[in-house]
């Protein structure tokens, strides 16, 4: 189905441990983002990538890594996971800077 | 000043009442303003642009003034389905750079 699509949709993990996030858009857009939300705090871009192989840091990229070698696809990493990791995870998508569609969220929660 | 503020509510209002938020934003050179709209637990879902000209979507009116550095949401009619999250999201136009507000709550009470 068309569309964007992350996987899990909900995940617990321990401390230390790595821990990848997908996300996939059927659309070929240009830009994808991940974002993490907390209360508090609203939305807060962690990376972006404005085409494949093009990645670029957001407000909070310490402690994740991302990659993009296919258009479609943007995965999140988490290398060693920490407590405050503990989020709700967006990845989005758009062909150029306006309206972004957003795929379903990641609940992690680091133990 | 933040890049993009908005007043965090909760707007409590009574159904069949008109509602208003403003969001403010620090750069002058932005371009490009939206509405989202997040029901909770949900991904935010695009409500509508916000042309220089202001525009209007049935109950929604969504205006922008450049000169006072901020955009509106006005809903006319509540209805409770309308009660959700309201994110103002600010294109910078300097790196790439996308910034959404922390959003109002809006509580449409029966």
């Amino acid at each position: 189905d068309a569309g964007i699509t992350q996987s899990p949709r909900y995940k617990i993990t321990e401390t230390g441990r790595q821990v990848t996030l997908m996300c996939h858009q059927t659309w070929s857009h240009s830009y994808m983002f991940w974002y993490r939300q907390d209360l508090g705090h609203g939305l807060r871009l962690i990376y972006y990538s404005a085409a494949a192989d093009i990645t670029d840091k957001g407000e909070v990229p310490d402690g994740y890594v991302v990659s993009r070698s296919k258009t479609e696809n943007f995965p999140l990493t988490l290398e060693s996971a920490t407590r405050s990791q503990t989020s709700v995870y967006f990845c989005a998508s758009t062909w150029t800077l306006g309206e972004q569609f957003f795929g379903p969220g990641t609940r992690l929660t680091v133990l | 000043r933040k890049e993009v503020e908005q007043d965090p509510g909760p707007f409590n209002v009574p159904e069949g009442a008109t509602v208003a938020f403003n969001c403010t934003y620090s750069n002058s050179a932005s371009q490009s303003f939206f509405w989202y709209r997040q029901d909770c637990r949900k991904e935010p879902k695009l409500l509508m642009s916000v042309y220089s000209s202001g525009n209007e979507d049935g109950r929604f009116t969504a205006q922008l003034n450049r000169a006072s550095q901020y955009i509106s949401l006005l809903i006319r009619d509540s209805k409770l389905s309308d009660s959700a999250t309201y994110l103002c999201v600010v294109n910078m136009n300097r790196d790439d750079k996308i910034i959404f507000g922390k959003g109002t709550r809006l509580h449409i009470l029966p």
